[in-house]
């Protein structure tokens, strides 16, 4: 199994861009997560999702991020318009059930 | 008040040393999850406890509900198993994070 795949793995864009980031769960996994971690707040939980339902999203800082998940093979979180605080490592993650969850590599977004 | 303590923040050991890294929550929870992330980045989930004790391979994690506090060990400490290591907890609806303990383990 590849495991969850993230793309990019690296991100540059200027403030004020529009910025996609993709996340694959693992095949089979009916839970997705999305994390964001920054050296002063650490990681953060973000938006999760069962069956591609979003279940809690009290953790997206504003209406600049948007979350989907349109089938069970593919999630995108936007970020429109950017700013330089949005600068972090975004992780994605899947679990199937109740078990252990499984991260993907991060995506490192810089905002300048 | 941070929902999760995470002790201690920084801890250096010499390689074989018996490494103990403890948790405290403040608010009730379905499960805590004890986290690895290495210096590159990668994060790997470790352990899911709701009640009890799990143990794979050198690590070992426990949890007491009642006192709220969990501890995570290494047994038999290896320079590999230098990283940062984080605590989280579900609410059921909500994840709270602990600020990490970074360990080294020197040769």
């Amino acid at each position: 199994d590849a495991g969850v795949i993230q793309s990019p793995r690296h991100e540059v864009t200027e403030m004020g861009q529009e910025v996609t980031l993709r996340c694959k769960p693992i095949s089979g996994h009916n839970s997705l997560f999305w994390y964001r971690q920054t050296m002063m707040r650490g990681l953060e939980l973000l938006i999760y999702f069962n069956n591609n339902v979003p279940i809690d999203d009290s953790g997206m800082p504003e209406d600049r991020f948007s979350a989907k998940m349109p089938n069970a093979s593919f999630s995108t979180l936007k970020i429109q318009p950017s700013e330089p605080r949005d600068s972090a490592v975004y992780f994605c993650a899947s679990r199937a059930g109740g078990e252990t969850q499984y991260f993907g590599p991060g995506t490192r977004l810089l905002v300048l | 008040k941070n929902e999760v303590e995470q002790s201690p923040q920084n801890l250096t050991a010499q390689e074989g040393e018996f490494i103990t890294i403890n948790c405290s929550y403040s608010v009730g929870i379905s499960a805590l999850h004890w986290l690895q992330q290495h210096p590159g980045g990668g994060i790997v989930s470790l352990f899911m406890l709701s009640s009890g004790k799990k143990k794979h391979g050198r690590l070992i994690a426990t949890i007491n509900i009642q006192e709220k506090h969990s501890s995570l060990h290494i047994t038999a400490s290896h320079p590999r198993d230098s990283a940062v290591y984080i605590c989280a907890v579900n609410t059921g609806n909500q994840f709270y994070f602990g600020t990490g303990t970074s360990l080294t383990v020197i040769p």
